[in-house]
């Protein structure tokens, strides 16, 4: 079935420290991937999309992504994390429909 | 500035009571969207629609119906068959109505409860 899971349900960094949140995907063709971010009791925040071409995306508030196929996977990295970035993380993804992953809540300790 | 409105923010519901929540968008999108999140369970499709009078199932449209008279309003109706309601339900809309290859944007979502 084609889906997209967040393999990690809770990850807590440092603040300065880098970041780097997983996210794997089941698609037979590659599918149009993005990172969303969501604060407490708000809607989602697109961060980043990746259609084709260049693997390695660049977004909004710092962050990135790696498109790597062999792997099927599509993690966002941020090289230091701020306690602004705390909040849960969506990966979203599809070919004809959007598909989303379980979340990942980040907790940034000072 | 384009976006899209829900309405209310929270909600309460009585036992056999159907409830209405709202979604409008002026962000000229055709396609919209309804999602229900609980925690840990992320996002689960229950309604989606690609063009005005016309929607189709998601994942979980028992017990809730919708509407799409116009291209800017999206209204979700949480009927009394659906016994667990309690929920953050969000709304959304993309440019194109095929779902997968448009990034979506979101509402700030309404908290719905059961009194």
């Amino acid at each position: 079935a084609q889906s997209v899971t967040q393999p990690d349900i809770h990850i807590t960094v440092s603040e300065g420290a880098s970041l780097e949140l997983r996210c794997n995907y089941s698609y037979g063709a590659t599918p149009y991937l993005f990172w969303y971010v969501q604060s407490p009791g708000q809607g989602l925040q697109l961060l980043l999309k990746y259609f084709s071409g260049d693997t390695l995306v660049q977004g909004i508030k710092g962050f990135e992504a790696e498109f790597k196929r062999s792997q099927s996977s599509f993690n966002l990295r941020k090289p230091s994390v701020h306690w602004s970035d705390a909040a849960e993380y969506f990966c979203g993804g599809g070919n004809n429909d959007m598909r989303f992953g379980a979340g990942t809540r980040l907790t940034v300790k000072p | 500035d384009g976006g899209i409105t829900q309405s209310p923010k929270y909600l309460f519901r009585k036992e056999g009571q159907n409830v209405t929540l709202s979604c409008e968008q002026n962000l000229n999108h055709d396609a919209m969207y309804w999602y229900r999140q609980d925690p840990g369970q992320g996002l689960r499709l229950i309604y989606y629609s690609q063009i005005v009078n016309d929607f189709q199932k998601g994942d979980i449209a028992e017990g809730y119906s919708v509407s799409r008279e116009k291209k800017e309003s999206f209204p979700l109706t949480v009927t009394s068959a659906q016994k667990n309601p309690t929920a953050f339900y969000l709304c959304a809309s993309s440019q194109t109505g095929t779902g997968g290859n448009q990034p979506q944007h979101f509402g700030d979502g309404t908290r719905l409860s059961i009194l």
